[in-house]
């Protein structure tokens, strides 16, 4: 079946420092979504890319689908704090809407 | 609108017990989600519904586990009997039927099962 693997597993930086999470598909994606779930919290949706090497920014988090439409990544800028957590990206099973969750990266930042 | 909400929070139960996990989702929303969360296996779907319906149960791991949606504002998760291995996080989520699809998690209920 389809798997969506994510690494690295944990990252540590200083605060300040950038942070990148990369997200790979063992299939062709129509879609990609990514999720960010805060120590003992829920996912929370952050954003969805469509387009084959589509670019989005939201502030300091830049998300980018490769043109393969097999890959994705998440880069943070300049980590604060408020950025801790455990960012998940997700894809579509073919022609459903069963999304598999990646394996999600654990950021942590030290201050 | 107050997102979804799933209860209890917090689930002690005994090894042989029967679990129920309850779910209401948001307002308006066509699907709902239910997943599991453990350090092992990360973040699995378990099953979910289109309207009430169920479309795909393929992540169920057992007869043990069932789920329902008799209407649109509720749902329940089923564990009977429940064993330490399901000890973990379950969540529920919903979404609308258009783009992003973006889904909306609830808090999540944590089982222990001793």
């Amino acid at each position: 079946g389809q798997q969506v693997m994510q690494i690295p597993q944990y990252q540590h930086v200083q605060e300040g420092e950038d942070f990148t999470t990369y997200c790979n598909s063992s299939t062709t994606l129509s879609n990609i979504q990514w999720y960010k779930q805060r120590p003992g919290g829920h996912p929370v949706f952050l954003i969805q890319l469509v387009k084959s090497g589509e670019v989005k920014k939201q502030k300091r988090l830049t998300f980018q689908f490769g043109e393969a439409k097999k890959n994705s990544s998440l880069h943070i800028t300049a980590t604060q704090t408020t950025d801790v957590g455990t960012y998940f990206c997700a894809g579509p099973d073919s022609g459903t809407y069963k999304y598999i969750f990646g394996t999600g990266t654990r950021l942590k930042v030290l201050a | 609108d107050a997102g979804v909400i799933q209860s209890p929070r917090h689930e002690v139960t005994e090894m042989g017990q029967e679990v129920t996990l309850r779910c209401k989702p948001i307002s308006g929303h066509d699907y709902l989600f239910w997943y599991r969360q453990t350090m092992m296996r990360g973040l699995e779907l378990l099953i979910y519904f289109n309207n009430n319906v169920p479309i795909d149960d393929s992540g169920m791991p057992e007869d043990r586990f069932s789920a329902k949606m008799p209407n649109a504002s509720f749902s329940t998760l089923k564990i009977q009997p429940s064993e330490p291995r399901d000890s973990a996080v379950y969540f529920c989520a919903s979404s609308l039927d258009r783009a992003p699809y973006e889904q909306y998690f609830g808090p999540g209920t944590r089982l222990t099962v001793t």
